[in-house]
């Protein structure tokens, strides 16, 4: 069955750390995005990318670094950079129009001690 | 930027009750999704409409253009229903054009 893969579903890491979340579709979808979730607030998107070897900042981008070297993988890395890494992380694709028929993955719930 | 507001934030109810969560937004939009999230965090999209109405067993949802308004419906509702419900809408504009609410966190009690 296509879906979303995320892995792993918890991750825990020392402050300081980098740390890399992996996204893989077998969807056939242009767009992929990676949102983060806090308790009480909406997903807020982090870096999003439309075509492979392109990506785009979201709203949230400070702290994080992505790559899309294949339409199927998106990987996420957490850097040192970010001030309050502890999260949910997801990831999403999409067909070339996002309006129609988002998927998303299982989630990965990081902890930063 | 479109602003997404959902009511309750909370809900329980008992087994076998109607239920409806709703969803307003401030900013014409092309299409609004739900979506459910359960405990272990997956998402999964319920529905994604732009105009009336659409029915998936026992959840139907609806939207009002006009008013800035859709809500979801779950018939006899079950535990299993117990989920985390969140409304998304897409304005066509920005990154990934979604602008997500916060969540309706329901629990059905046996």
């Amino acid at each position: 069955d296509g879906g979303i893969t995320q892995s792993p579903k918890y991750l825990f890491r020392k402050e300081g750390q980098n740390v890399t979340l992996s996204c893989e579709q077998n969807l056939n979808h242009d767009a992929m995005y990676w949102y983060r979730q806090d308790p009480g607030q909406g997903l807020r998107l982090i870096y999003y990318s439309q075509i492979v070897n392109d990506f785009q900042k979201g709203d949230i981008a400070e702290g994080y670094s992505v790559s899309r070297e294949k339409k199927e993988s998106f990987p996420l890395t957490v850097t040192s950079a970010q001030k309050n890494p502890t999260a949910f992380y997801l990831c999403a694709s999409s067909p070339q129009r996002p309006a129609y028929g988002y998927t998303f993955g299982s989630g990965t719930r990081l902890t930063v001690v | 930027k479109n602003e997404v507001e959902q009511s309750p934030q909370n809900l329980t109810a008992q087994e076998g009750e109607f239920i409806t969560i709703n969803c307003s937004y401030s900013v014409g939009i092309s299409a609004l999704h739900w979506l459910q999230q359960h405990p272990g965090g997956g998402i999964v999209s319920l529905f994604m409409l732009s105009s009336g109405k659409k029915k998936h067993g026992r959840l139907i949802a609806t939207i009002n253009i006009q008013e800035k308004h859709s809500s979801l419906h779950i018939t006899a509702s079950h535990p299993r229903d117990s989920a985390v419900y969140i409304c998304a809408v897409y304005s066509g504009g920005g990154a990934d054009g979604l602008t997500f609410g916060k969540g309706t966190h329901l629990i059905i009690q046996p």
